[in-house]
């Protein structure tokens, strides 16, 4: 069955940067895009991006542009989202989705389990 | 960006209450609504997708209607399992967005 693994959380300072990786198993890794969705604390859910693992196309949220950079290993099935210049408000937990497509629509199915990221001085 | 804003943001209801929650898109979406349900400390999990079709799984007391700007997901006997956070989100647009969230809290 499809999963999507997690690395673990994270505790950083402001203005350092972080990585968090996703690794796909049960299915062919390219056939599907992934997005990247965050969840501050008691917050609701916020869209950063998505990127396509066929031919590394992305699309980032206005929010994010220039401080979120995410890519994809084939040779590892695993995704992965780098956010920089770490701010406290940054302090979420960080969610993986595995998109589909039952067409013309398209919606996140398979969610990692998350990873909490905690910026704190 | 599309702004999704969901009404209300919190409601208290009873089991075998109907439940309804409303998401209106800053513009036009067609049929490109999804509806997630959440519960605490967990991933949300998808109920419906294209405003109206249900994953294959889901209970059938779920349902959602709707198109162009205004959407309802509807619960017509509320059961114990559905205590959650409810969010719609929008795929018409390459830059997907999520309403507010609607917590779905015991009377």
């Amino acid at each position: 069955q499809v999963q999507l693994v997690q690395s673990g959380g994270e505790v950083k300072k402001p203005g350092a940067s972080v990585t968090v990786s996703c690794k796909a198993s049960g299915y062919t890794f390219t056939n599907y895009g992934f997005s990247w969705v965050r969840q501050a604390p008691g917050q609701g859910l916020e869209w950063m991006g998505w990127i396509s693992p066929y031919n590394g196309n992305t699309r980032y949220a206005q929010k994010f542009q220039g401080r979120v950079t995410m890519t994809t290993d084939t040779s590892t099935t695993t995704a992965y989202m780098e956010v920089r210049s770490l701010r406290s408000d940054d302090t979420a937990v960080y969610y993986c989705v595995g998109e589909r497509e039952v067409t013309p629509y398209v919606y996140f199915h398979h969610w990692g389990q998350g990873t909490l990221v905690t910026v704190s001085s | 960006d599309i702004q999704m804003t969901q009404s209300p943001s919190s409601l208290s209801a009873s089991v075998g209450d109907r439940v309804t929650i409303t998401c209106r898109a800053s513009q036009t979406i067609s049929t490109y609504l999804n509806w997630y349900q959440q519960k605490p400390g967990k991933a949300p999990n998808l109920l419906i997708y294209g405003a109206s079709s249900l994953l294959s799984g889901v209970p059938s007391r779920f349902s959602g209607s709707g198109s162009g700007t205004d959407f309802t997901l509807t619960i017509s006997s509320l059961q114990p399992e559905d205590f959650a956070t409810y969010y719609c989100q929008q795929s018409y647009s390459d830059t997907r967005t999520f309403g507010q969230g609607t917590n779905v809290e015991v009377k």
